[in-house]
């Protein structure tokens, strides 16, 4: 299988800003996806970065470099309710395109 | 729209019963996945569908696991004998694109599975 690599937790405060990176093999790689998780909950969408760059969504953007097999999901302005499960997925190509995920990175926000 | 359905929510059933959880799509995706999720191996892939054809079985953990999509609009996963290990939470999403491209998946609200 693919290893995708991230912290397990990460705290921070409250209108600050953090980062939660993201390893992964290059070896097939398409294109790479960031997902929220709130506890009991489903995950769901935040950002995907096919090419190298930055990718801006409000106060969240993911950046990605393909050539060092990394990218990271930056939140600014950090609210309470951003507290979550942050879920890093890879594509990868082998005839069709596979999902990996992460285990996920619990980001606690504290006042 | 009403995303992506599961049920049931919640079973508990003892060692050796059959479980079946069900999955309506998101009306119009082409491609199912069927996931577990546990606090030590995180969210797994068990199956893909693409067009209701199983396009990558390689996650589903042994010959106990199976999982159909009759039509379009349907999927099961069926657990057949149950065992405490396969405690915890199934999801199933779904996505717009086909198994060529990236896409965005769906999730649904997940089926949390205990077996005693």
């Amino acid at each position: 299988g693919q290893n995708i690599d991230q912290p397990t937790e990460m705290t921070a405060t409250e209108g600050a800003i953090v980062q939660i990176n993201c390893t992964y093999q290059t070896s097939g790689f398409n294109g790479l996806f960031w997902y929220q998780q709130h506890a009991g909950e489903a995950p769901t969408f935040l950002s995907y970065n096919v090419l190298d760059g930055l990718e801006e969504k409000g106060r969240f953007s993911s950046f990605l470099s393909r050539s060092k097999g990394y990218s990271y999901l930056l939140l600014k302005e950090l609210q309470m309710k951003d507290s979550a499960s942050y879920l890093c997925a890879a594509f990868f190509s082998g005839g069709y395109q596979k999902v990996t995920f992460g285990t996920g990175t619990k980001l606690q926000v504290i006042p | 729209d009403a995303g992506v359905i599961q049920s049931p929510r919640h079973e508990v059933t003892e060692m050796g019963q059959e479980v079946t959880l069900r999955c309506k799509p998101i009306s119009g995706h082409n491609s199912l996945f069927w996931y577990r999720q546990t606090m030590m191996r995180g969210l797994e892939l068990l199956i893909y569908f693409n067009n209701n054809v199983p396009i990558d079985d390689s996650g589903m953990p042994e010959d106990r696991f199976s999982a159909k999509m009759p039509n379009a609009s349907f999927s099961t996963l069926k657990i057949q004998p149950s065992e405490p290990r396969d405690s915890a939470v199934y999801f199933c999403a779904s996505s717009p694109r086909d198994y060529q491209s990236l896409g965005e998946q769906f999730f649904g609200p997940g089926t949390r599975l205990t077996v005693l």
